[in-house]
């Protein structure tokens, strides 16, 4: 029972363009949303979060969006740059969480070209 | 600081050994996670705790997984026997209570250990 999904492995966008990465939930009960990244051979490091009472939240290239009714988040990755190759997992944590608990995605991977 | 540590950061065994993963949270840090990471689960929470308490461990797979976090600064997981099917890479990361009374959602991972059974 996957509640968070990335249903897209990989994502192949041109150096300068905008990457959009998506994410679905299941589970109405999340209410905060991050996005990692990782490189090969190293842990996932935090890139940006929202929380369930906002619907956009900005940080230099990256903006994640959420739209709650649709149960959706996407990460715009604006302009991409090569180093931005990686992969990105989508996580959640609900309201009544205890600890900072998190349920992640698979994670989709961006190629940035050249 | 020097971050999450995690050894061995590789670990070939035969079916049927018993593995130990060990994980050194960052100082301070009062939650600690233990992860797999496999293509189609993507990271796959196994277990944590708080406080060297552990909390929640509904994503322990089976018996012959089990996790202990003896003090504040030192954690290991045990496979015993291992399987072909438990290769993966295993992250342990950690987090801690903002003194505020809120929680810390952001968590700092290790940079893992690469199981593999043959």
């Amino acid at each position: 029972d996957q509640q968070v999904k990335q249903n897209s492995p990989s994502l192949s966008v041109q150096e300068g363009r905008i990457s959009i990465l998506n994410c679905d939930y299941t589970n109405s009960m999340f209410d905060y949303f991050l996005w990692y990244k990782k490189y090969p051979a190293e842990g996932p490091t935090f890139l940006i979060s929202i929380s369930s009472i906002k619907d956009k939240n900005e940080d230099g290239r990256f903006t994640v969006f959420l739209n709650k009714s649709a149960k959706h988040l996407s990460l715009h990755i604006v302009p991409s740059q090569p180093g931005d190759s990686a992969v990105y997992f989508c996580a959640a944590s609900p309201y009544y969480n205890q600890g900072g608990k998190l349920i992640f995605g698979q994670g989709t991977e961006l190629s940035v070209k050249p | 600081d020097a971050g999450v540590i995690q050894s061995p950061r590789h670990e070939v065994t035969e079916m049927g050994q018993e593995v130990t993963l060990r994980c050194k949270p960052i100082s301070g840090h009062d939650y600690l996670f233990w992860y797999r990471q496999t293509m189609m689960r993507g990271l796959e929470l196994l277990i944590y705790f708080n406080n060297n308490v552990p909390i929640d461990d509904s994503g322990m797979p089976e018996d012959r997984f089990s996790a202990k976090m003896p003090n504040a600064s030192f954690s290991t997981l045990k496979i015993q026997p291992s399987e072909p099917r438990d290769s993966a890479v295993y992250f342990c990361a950690s987090s801690q209570t903002i003194l505020t009374g809120g929680l810390s959602y952001e968590q700092y991972f290790g940079p893992g250990t690469r199981l593999t059974v043959t």
